[in-house]
């Protein structure tokens, strides 16, 4: 069974500086996607950069990345000159591909992200 | 084009009630997924839903849980004789298509009912 974990339930990072958010999983298959989500206090689910297994080039959306590495099965998140609005819990997911049964989601358990002024 | 519509917010019932969640999904899309998130947790699934039919409810309780997404309405989580352990945030996504959740645009999320069981 695919497995996501994560193991820094809570991080802080300086208003303007980087953090990173790390996330490993576990599977057989060599089609899937990863995905970060971002929850605020609203509880919305808000999704923050996806990941193609067969892609070999890193995501990037603005001031967010990811650094993948597949043989390591790891997918770390990289949030740049960070803003108090990043403050949330962020949770990384993996999803199995097209040939998979269905499209849900595993889930990470959470990091909890603050961003200090 | 409004997103995925949960409600109530916020619910609360006594043990031994009987427990229903709605969710609307966007327009136009015709699978539903609901997950569960309980305290310090990441999200759970549930169970996957298209128009009349479960396609996939592995990750459902065996008793007391159950889930409908009829032709016309929205989709319902029912929850019967609730214990105080069903106490949790329950979400619901939909996409357009299996494919479309992966390659086109993700799951799109609710913002899901708080259950809280007296």
């Amino acid at each position: 069974a695919q497995t996501v974990t994560q193991s820094q339930p809570e991080m802080s990072v300086q208003e303007a500086e980087t953090v990173t958010l790390s996330c490993t999983y576990d599977t057989s298959e060599s089609d899937y996607y990863l995905f970060w989500y971002k929850q605020p206090p609203s509880r919305q689910m808000i999704l923050v950069i996806r990941q193609e297994a067969y892609k070999q080039q890193n995501a990037t959306e603005n001031r967010f990345s990811v650094n993948f590495q597949k043989a390591a099965k790891s997918f770390s998140l990289k949030i740049s000159d960070s803003q108090l609005g990043d403050a949330a819990m962020y949770f990384c997911a993996y999803k199995a591909g097209y040939g998979g049964a269905t499209n849900k989601l595993i889930f990470g358990t959470g990091t909890l992200l603050a961003v200090q002024p | 084009n409004a997103g995925v519509m949960q409600n109530p917010r916020h619910l609360v019932r006594r043990r031994g009630q009987e427990a229903r969640l709605r969710c609307s999904p966007m327009k136009g899309h015709s699978h539903v997924y609901w997950y569960r998130q309980l305290p310090e947790e990441g999200l759970k699934f549930m169970v996957y839903l298209q128009k009349e039919n479960i396609i996939d409810e592995s990750g459902m309780p065996k008793e007391r849980f159950s889930a409908e997404f009829p032709k016309e309405g929205p989709s319902i989580l029912r929850i019967q004789q609730v214990v105080r352990g069903d106490s949790a945030a329950y979400f619901c996504a939909s996409s357009l298509s299996l494919r479309d959740s992966s390659y086109n645009s993700p799951l799109h999320f609710g913002n899901g009912t708080r259950l809280t069981v007296t």
